[in-house]
Parts: C-alpha cells; sequence; structure tokens
C-alpha cells in the first residue's frame, strides 16, 4: 500500500526567503517519488522525480528535494523564493512494481509575499 | 518530451446532458492512459486507469455507468459523463503512460474544466 502526507496546507514565505515544502511517504515497494506544480486553473507541471538514483534531486526553477529513507521524507526545498513560485505543490508516490498507480498528497498551497 | 493535450478546455453544459472529453498523446503511443478529478483546492483523485483496446478499470467509488471512458486507440482516450448534474463540476486531466528507455513515465495533460448548470 501506498501513501503521502504533505505536512502543510499553506506555506507562507517572503520573496527572497527560503521554501520547505513538507512530504513524507509510506510505500510497500521502492517508490518514485515526484513534486509537480500546479498554477491557478492549469495542468500539472513537473518540477523533479526521484527514481533511486542520487537522493538529492536537483529541478527546474531551482528547486531541489531529498530523499530521506530512514525517515520517509521527500522534502521540497528552494534556497530564495520568487513571486512566481506562488502555486499549488503535489508530492506523489508511485510503486515501481504493481499496476503503475500514482497517489496524489493532498497538496501545499505555496504564498509569496512581497 | 511526451506531449498530452486535452480537448476541450473548458466546457459549459446543461444539467442531464452528457459530455464528452477526449485525450491525446500527440507525439507517443500509449497503451495506458488514466483520468483525474480534481475539486476545487483539493488533491487530485484517481478515477479509472484506461487500456487500450480492453475495458477501464474503475477506482472504488467511482460509477462506471456515469464516466464512460473509451481507449480505441494508442493515442486517444474519452471520457464521457452522461446525464451530467452540476456536482459533476470539476476540473478533470488526463495522463498517460510512456516508456522512456527502460522505464515508464507518466505525462499530463492541461485540464478539462467542466461546469454543468
Amino acid at each position: 500500500a501506498q501513501s503521502v502526507t504533505q505536512l502543510d496546507s499553506h506555506v507562507s514565505v517572503s520573496e527572497g526567503t527560503p521554501v520547505l515544502l513538507r512530504c513524507n511517504y509510506s510505500s510497500s515497494y521502492s517508490p518514485s517519488l515526484f513534486w509537480y506544480v500546479q498554477h491557478p486553473n492549469k495542468g500539472l507541471q513537473l518540477l523533479l522525480k526521484y527514481t533511486s538514483a542520487a537522493t538529492l534531486v536537483k529541478g527546474i526553477n531551482g528547486f531541489e528535494a531529498e530523499f530521506k529513507k530512514s525517515e520517509t521524507s521527500f522534502h521540497l526545498t528552494k534556497p530564495s523564493a520568487h513571486m512566481s513560485d506562488a502555486a499549488e505543490y503535489f508530492c506523489v508516490v508511485r510503486a515501481n512494481t504493481g499496476g503503475f498507480k500514482t497517489i496524489f498528497g493532498a497538496g501545499t498551497r505555496l504564498f509569496v509575499k512581497a | 518530451g511526451a506531449v498530452v493535450s486535452q480537448h476541450p478546455s473548458r466546457v459549459i453544459c446543461k444539467s442531464g446532458t452528457s459530455v464528452k472529453i477526449e485525450c491525446r498523446s500527440l507525439d507517443f503511443q500509449a497503451t495506458t492512459m488514466f483520468w483525474y478529478r480534481q475539486f476545487p483546492k483539493q488533491s487530485l483523485m484517481l478515477m479509472a486507469t484506461s487500456n487500450e483496446g480492453s475495458k477501464a478499470t474503475y477506482e472504488q467509488g467511482v460509477e462506471k455507468d456515469k464516466f464512460l471512458i473509451n481507449h480505441a486507440s494508442l493515442t486517444l482516450s474519452t471520457l464521457t459523463v452522461t446525464s451530467a448534474h452540476p456536482e459533476d463540476s470539476s476540473f478533470y486531466i488526463c495522463s498517460a503512460r510512456a516508456l522512456q528507455g527502460n522505464s515508464y513515465e507518466q505525462y499530463f495533460g492541461p485540464g478539462t474544466r467542466l461546469t454543468v448548470t
């Protein structure tokens, strides 16, 4: 069984300060993990993914995430927030065996203040 | 990269009518496509898995007679919302599975906003 928990429904940061969006997962199999961003009324854009290679994954727009198996976490970070980062972020887990089922977290809304 | 399109992007229909949403893989063949539903300010919920040439597999709680899925070709899956009601208003997103090297990847369409009046 798989599940994913995004620990914060809302995160608010000031422009230029670091961003941390937290995600914990549970998976019976070795998982693939993803972060997607969704701007209002738009589709999903893949930020980055972990697929059992390097545990520190770099994505687009300056985002990165670290896979920590011991903590079952895959937190998303960015050193300096930009106004354009304001959006909804989804942490996603997918089992690498079985039926390719993808489970979405509940989402974290990121607000960026000027 | 692989591109998935959806048509229409927005649709408004009257209660009791049916509406069809198309999902296409533009530059690759997709034996498997997925349909998700997203309520306002909520996450994506998997509705069904669509396999080319066979019946779709629906998630628990999803009415298969209300949400008809047809995956007639390797590049097209359709979702038909039958006898739509206002509570069916939602954002519907499809995705397609593509073989990239030795592994499968999932690509998402831009979504279709359905409003039932």
